[in-house]
């Protein structure tokens, strides 16, 4: 299993570009998250899924879009991007259960000139 | 409203020590209390969890004691290796249904064990 990958790896916009970062996973997991990771602030939630085809917002979803048309798939979309989305993105998966871990990509660093 | 606080900032030990990193959280609805280590242009892997029906959960080096009544846990790590060297994740979440998704980190502490 290659658990949950992200694309792409670094990525640099210019103020105004909009772009998806994409997240897939394949362990059949129900629920997919989006982080974000910014110096001296932990994790952040932006937009989560408990299934495909449903959608919720997190703590900062100002800015973001996603959508969940499959299971394995939950892109993050910024429809005209600001330098203060400036950050290392992290996308999770994992499946219900009271202990159940939740798996973490590698993420995705994005710079907004 | 920061809802899991996080101390110290950056922490600095010599190899075998004991490294000693805090939590305190204010939301009475929260009950699962994972850490995530997370190395250098990497993603959080669990670490270790524990939910407020045990006092302490060890694995190997690493114990989280868990204080309900004072809303606080922490993580211990014991005879720290320079290999732990990383950055740590306190989180919480309300985990009553499976609810994992929907995690609160606190703002992570640096540690670094010097060999």
């Amino acid at each position: 299993n290659a658990g949950v990958t992200q694309t792409p790896k670094f990525q640099v916009l210019k103020t105004g570009q909009s772009m998806t970062l994409q997240c897939a996973q394949d362990m059949n997991h129900e629920y997919m998250s989006w982080y974000r990771q910014d110096p001296g602030m932990g994790l952040r939630l932006i937009h989560y899924s408990v299934g495909a085809g449903i959608t919720d917002q997190g703590e900062v979803p100002n800015g973001y879009n996603v959508s969940r048309s499959t299971t394995e798939d939950f892109p993050l979309r910024l429809l005209s991007a600001a330098p203060s989305q400036t950050s290392v993105y992290f996308c999770a998966s994992s499946s219900p259960g009271l202990n159940n871990e939740q798996f973490f990509g590698p993420g995705t660093r994005l710079t907004v000139l | 409203q920061q809802q899991v606080k996080q101390s110290p900032q950056s922490l600095i030990v010599q190899k075998g020590g004991i490294s000693i990193i805090n939590c305190a959280y204010e939301n009475t609805a929260f009950d699962y209390f994972p850490w995530y280590q997370q190395f250098p242009g990497k993603g959080p892997a669990l670490l270790i969890a524990i939910r407020p029906d045990v006092s302490e959960k060890k694995e190997g080096r690493f114990t989280i004691s868990f204080n309900k009544s004072a809303k606080q846990f922490s993580l211990h790590i014991m005879d720290s290796q320079p290999g732990d060297s990383a950055t740590y994740f306190c989180a919480a979440t309300p985990n009553s249904g499976g609810s994992n998704y929907k995690l609160t980190f606190g703002k992570g502490t640096l540690l670094t064990v010097n060999p």
